[in-house]
């Protein structure tokens, strides 16, 4: 099955700095790679999403890019805030409908 | 508009117990996930319910696990005689009919403690 490694576990950068959270996947059959936020004590909630026929993926402050000979994405906030703390979750799917999820990153920005 | 609704949203329980967890997805959504988060950890994968098709088990860790989804919404995840490391966040999804494969939107999760 799939198998969905995530790093680091945790990441402190100063406000405004820029957060790099990167994703390795398993299985070339993966074909969609949604990034959730996960509040304390809320549940994930999705903040982008790409798909394995695009390269990369922007809405404002967050892009998202696929490496698809590489089986590996990654994350990019820039000009980070406070409110950009919580934590992260990569996952990766094979269109079974199930996601297979990383283990997290826990973001800290420093006002 | 609501979202995904589970309840409770804390329960504590005696190791050897019962319990039931509930979730109501999003009115209309016919996917529903049940996942697993260990404290510190990403979420596990439980089980899928997708309209009327059988639901897709192979996540489910132990015999002790069962779900049910009746009519097609709510569904209840039930864990016989719980055990300590039964003890974690349980959250539900849901997908839109409509909507791309995969969008799946969360429930705040229960959270469960076997003493």
């Amino acid at each position: 099955g799939e198998n969905v490694e995530q790093h680091p576990s945790t990441l402190s950068v100063q406000e405004g700095d820029s957060a790099v959270i990167k994703c390795t996947y398993s299985d070339s059959a993966s074909n969609y790679f949604p990034w959730y936020k996960q509040e304390l004590g809320k549940g994930p909630q999705l903040i982008i999403d790409i798909r394995s026929n695009v390269g990369e993926k922007k809405d404002q402050r967050i892009a998202v890019t696929l490496n698809k000979t590489a089986k590996h994405f990654s994350l990019h906030i820039t000009e980070t805030q406070p409110e950009d703390s919580a934590v992260y979750f990569c996952a990766a799917d094979t269109g079974r409908r199930a996601l297979t999820f990383g283990s997290g990153t826990r973001l800290q920005v420093q006002p | 508009g609501a979202g995904v609704s589970q309840s409770p949203s804390n329960k504590v329980t005696e190791k050897g117990k019962d319990v039931e967890l509930r979730c109501d997805p999003i009115s209309g959504h016919t996917a529903l996930y049940w996942y697993r988060q260990s404290l510190g950890q990403g979420l596990e994968f439980l089980i899928y319910f997708q309209g009327n098709s059988a639901p897709d088990k192979s996540g489910l860790p132990s015999d002790r696990f069962s779900a049910e989804r009746t009519g097609g919404s709510v569904s209840t995840l039930t864990i016989q005689r719980t055990q300590q490391e039964d003890s974690a966040v349980y959250l539900c999804a849901s997908i839109p009919p409509s909507g791309l494969a995969n969008e799946q939107f969360f429930g705040p999760g229960t959270r469960l403690t076997v003493l």
